[in-house]
């Protein structure tokens, strides 16, 4: 089993949708959890950290469950700039060696917005 | 504002070349490292860094050599290109400490290995 999985879909969605992303991780002392953003041809980028008690920015709400073992990535009221792959990062403390703990990224999830 | 700067932005070798890929943040960040890009493989960790002096490999570390002289600096040498070497390359950078901290990427290196 990978340590971190996502659907790669792609996921097709009209303006206007909801839409919503899982990624599973195998390790339950897995402790910090991030959703990156990935355009085109270009470096991931930060959307938004991952809280126990899930948080929203805007459009985007994120939610963790500890007993299920997997994050979420909701997004609301897609645009066509939302158009973008999503990759999920797990960082499993104390592991690896450092004190930085050990980062992982899933595949990422492709998403497309259309008109 | 620089962030993670990468140079070059793109490459093309023949096999059995060297080169060495640059990535230099201006964030004074101790922990550097770099990962390939593939289709259907997503970032794999090739050399890590957690200050100058210190480094140690990640998943794919074959082929590759790194050196951490300063804090600012992390380069990643190709020491004979192949064509499994062919890849996006993307240099990130971490805060010292700070288990929630996230990386910031560098724009990528596009490598062709003919």
């Amino acid at each position: 089993r990978k340590e971190v999985e996502q659907d790669p879909g792609p996921f097709n969605v009209p303006e206007g949708a909801t839409v919503a992303f899982n990624c599973t991780y195998s390790n339950s002392a897995s402790q910090s959890f991030f959703w990156y953003r990935q355009d085109c041809r270009k470096e991931p980028k930060l959307l938004m950290s991952v809280y126990s008690s899930g948080n929203e920015d805007g459009r985007f709400t994120a939610q963790l469950n500890r007993a299920s073992q997997y994050i979420s990535l909701l997004i609301r009221d897609s645009k066509l700039s939302d158009s973008a792959t999503y990759l999920c990062v797990v960082i499993l403390h104390n592991a690896g060696g450092t004190s930085y703990g050990k980062l992982t990224f899933g595949q990422g999830t492709i998403l497309t917005v259309h008109p | 504002n620089a962030g993670v700067t990468q140079t070059p932005k793109f490459q093309v070798l023949k096999t059995g070349q060297s080169m060495t890929l640059q990535c230099a943040q201006d964030m004074n960040h101790e922990y550097m490292s770099w990962y390939r890009q593939d289709p259907g493989m997503g970032l794999r960790l090739i050399h890590y860094s957690v200050g100058a002096g210190i480094t140690d490999q990640g998943e794919v570390p074959n082929g590759y050599n790194v050196s951490r002289s300063t804090t600012e600096d992390f380069p990643l040498r190709l020491l004979s290109a192949a064509p499994s070497q062919t890849s996006v390359y993307f240099c990130a950078s971490r805060a010292q400490g700070a288990l929630r901290s996230f990386q910031y990427f560098g724009a990528g290196t596009r490598l062709s290995v003919l």
